[in-house]
């Protein structure tokens, strides 16, 4: 059974650090991996996603890379803003089950402080 | 629509009742996921839908839940008899593609707002 694991569960730095969110996940057969941001009370909103054969992608601020046969995943934010507090979910969509699920982590709670 | 849109989007019920929580997937998608999310944790699949045919319900926690798509667009989730572990948010997600391996491009998943139930 698929287990993704995020570390550290919170986080809270000054405004304008850079800082790195960490994914791992126990089976290695992925898909793609995505990560999510999700605001109190709300949905998650898409951030960014890696197909299993991609090293990395980015968007502005963010950074993400793949490293599928350690089983892990980073999320960089550059020049963190206040803006940016929200909880960071990553999920891994499986290749082995006949079904489409997303496997998620418990979440980064972060915390920008200006 | 250009998003996922879930509705209503806060629903109080008394433990016992029976509620019904709607999910409107963007135009086109074939795929439709609900997940249930309790306080402080990352979600947890629910049940899948490709088109109008449910192909995974294996995580419905229990018969009380039941989940349709009839016409391969409107989902609705039900819960019947409702239970205080019943309270979460439950997030509905909708995808282009089908199965990995086809030729059509990954676009990933989009996901709702959510309905945030609470069972008094």
């Amino acid at each position: 059974k698929q287990e993704v694991t995020q570390i550290p569960a919170a986080l809270s730095v000054p405004e304008g650090e850079n800082l790195v969110l960490n994914c791992s996940f126990t089976d290695s057969a992925i898909y793609n991996l995505q990560w999510f941001r999700q605001d109190p009370g709300k949905g998650l909103t898409s951030l960014l996603l890696i197909q299993s054969s991609q090293r990395e992608q980015t968007s502005g601020r963010l950074n993400a890379s793949l490293d599928k046969s350690s089983g892990r995943s980073t999320l960089y934010i550059a020049a963190s803003q206040p803006g940016d507090s929200a909880t960071y979910l990553c999920a891994v969509r499986p290749t082995r089950t006949s079904g489409s699920r997303l496997t998620f982590g418990e979440g980064t709670q972060l915390t920008v402080n200006p | 629509g250009a998003g996922v849109s879930q509705s209503p989007r806060y629903k109080v019920a008394k433990r016992g009742q029976d509620v019904a929580l709607r999910c409107d997937p963007i135009s086109g998608h074939v795929s439709l996921f609900w997940y249930q999310q309790a306080l402080g944790q990352g979600p947890e699949f629910l049940t899948y839908f490709q088109n109008e045919a449910q192909l995974d319900k294996s995580g419905l926690p229990s018969d009380r839940f039941f989940a349709e798509r009839p016409e391969g667009s409107v989902s609705t989730l039900k819960i019947q008899r409702t239970q205080q572990e019943d309270s979460a948010v439950y997030l509905c997600a909708s995808s282009l593609v089908r199965w990995p391996g086809t030729t059509q491009i990954n676009y990933g998943y989009t996901f709702g707002s959510g309905t945030r139930l609470t069972v008094v």
